[in-house]
């Protein structure tokens, strides 16, 4: 059966440093993947897109990289600030489109 | 307008009463998405509407009847909910597949 693992449930960094989390996949071929972040009791927020035809993917502090082989995607955040802390959800969407399955998350907590 | 709006942000029902669940975007998205969330986990997708069709049901059971009656608005119908149904309801939008998606702030659903 499909599966996508996130490397932790939690991450704890100090300011300044650059977090660094894991999405993996098995069973599945997906065409798009994509990181969102929730904050406690709201909806998911966009904040990359990348295609299976993609390496790497840059936004402002932020980088996803994805390596189709080892069905890997990294998701960095540099410079990590305070206001970083939230759930990341890496999610994935198959060549089909629109079924879209999200990963457990990992809650990133970064210290001032 | 960027963004999703659900109403309403609560709900609390019985398990023998009929309530709807609203969702209005005005970005011009041709697909519309709900998800359930479950606390500490990450959310499913149950329905999937694109060009005001149903394009995916998740296996939902029938006591929850998705609804567009336009490109604009989406209706999730619930009747005879269990307390398990409890959680929150997403919905989101996006210009079409493979592209990100815009979750609304969802709504809180406890059924007693």
């Amino acid at each position: 059966s499909q599966k996508i693992e996130q490397n932790s449930e939690a991450l704890n960094i100090q300011e300044g440093k650059t977090a660094t989390l894991t999405c993996n996949y098995t069973n599945y071929s997906p065409a798009y993947l994509q990181w969102y972040r929730q904050d406690p009791g709201r909806g998911p927020v966009f904040l990359l897109l990348i295609r299976e035809n993609e390496k790497e993917k840059r936004k402002e502090r932020l980088k996803v990289t994805f390596d189709t082989t080892l069905k890997q995607s990294l998701f960095h955040i540099t410079a990590s600030q305070p206001a970083d802390s939230a759930t990341y959800l890496c999610a994935l969407e198959d060549t089909g489109g629109f079924k879209t399955i999200f990963g457990a998350g990992t809650r990133l907590f970064v210290k001032a | 307008d960027t963004e999703v709006t659900q109403t309403p942000k609560h709900l609390v029902m019985g398990m023998t009463n009929k309530k709807s669940l609203k969702c209005e975007q005005h970005m011009g998205h041709r697909a519309m998405y709900w998800y359930k969330q479950k606390a500490k986990k990450p959310p499913e997708l149950m329905f999937v509407y694109s060009y005001e069709k149903l394009s995916i049901n998740e296996s939902v059971p029938s006591r929850f009847s998705p609804e567009c009656p336009n490109s604009s608005l989406l209706n999730l119908h619930l009747h005879a909910l269990q307390p398990e149904d409890s959680a929150l309801y997403l919905c989101a939008s996006s210009p079409n597949r493979g592209n990100e998606q815009f979750f609304g702030p969802g709504t809180r659903l406890t059924v007693l």
